[in-house]
């Protein structure tokens, strides 16, 4: 069954530092597309990145960079130079399907606190 | 902005009740999605739309369903409501077509509908 795997609930990071949140999947497809969204406490979900299945180099969105291995099923999240703002939920998602029928998966998140 | 509109924004009702969500996707944006987020959860997916039929079924319990209409406007309807339905509603939409013009068909989100069941 398709699934996404984040094992963080939570997680702190000096301001000014560089973290990763960590994100596994499962799927049998072999095209699929990986996403990060970041949720901050107002509520809205802020699409941050996309990793597609058959990308060979590692998408980099400003200070956002995800690290696919895709031997391992693994699409972590790099956020470079942290800062207080960065503080919110943040979700992995998977898109499998195609020709307009697409179905999304989300992890539980990983909530994280960037400190002063 | 992401364009997404979804109203009203906050609802409160009682148990037993019925509501109607309402969602405008992005213009030109084809597929609606509905996802429900409870208290400190992920987003469940619900149901997907493509340029007004049904196309994924998610999580969805019988006493909801969705639409999408002509303009492409969706509508998911919640009845019956219990305490445990009090959640935030997120609507999302996406290019959605084989051959969109975004390689990502990302999903954009709406603000959400906080729906509390008293």
């Amino acid at each position: 069954a398709q699934k996404i795997t984040q094992t963080q609930p939570g997680m702190f990071v000096q301001e000014k530092e560089a973290v990763t949140l960590d994100c596994t999947y499962d799927t049998s497809d072999q095209s699929y597309g990986l996403f990060w969204y970041k949720q901050p406490s107002s509520g809205e979900m802020i699409f941050l990145i996309y990793q597609g299945s058959y990308d060979e180099q590692n998408a980099t969105e400003g200070r956002y960079s995800l690290n696919f291995q895709k031997a391992r099923k693994s699409a972590n999240l790099v956020i470079s130079a942290s800062q207080l703002g960065d503080s919110a939920m943040y979700f992995c998602a998977m898109r499998e399907g195609s020709s307009g029928t697409y179905k999304y998966i989300f992890g539980t998140g990983t909530r994280l606190k960037v400190l002063a | 902005d992401s364009g997404v509109t979804q109203t009203p924004k906050h609802l409160i009702t009682a148990t037993g009740q019925r509501v109607t969500l309402r969602c405008s996707p992005r213009s030109g944006d084809l597929s609606v999605y509905w996802y429900q987020q409870s208290l400190d959860q992920g987003l469940q997916f619900l149901i997907q739309y493509y340029n007004g039929e049904e196309r994924a079924k998610g999580n969805i319990l019988e006493r909801f369903s969705a639409q999408q209409f002509p303009d492409l406007h969706s509508e998911l309807n919640l009845s019956s409501l219990e305490l445990g339905d009090s959640a935030l509603y997120f609507c999302a939409s996406s290019v959605g077509g084989a051959s969109g013009r975004g390689s990502y068909n990302e999903q954009f989100f709406g603000p959400g509908t906080r729906l509390t069941v008293l």
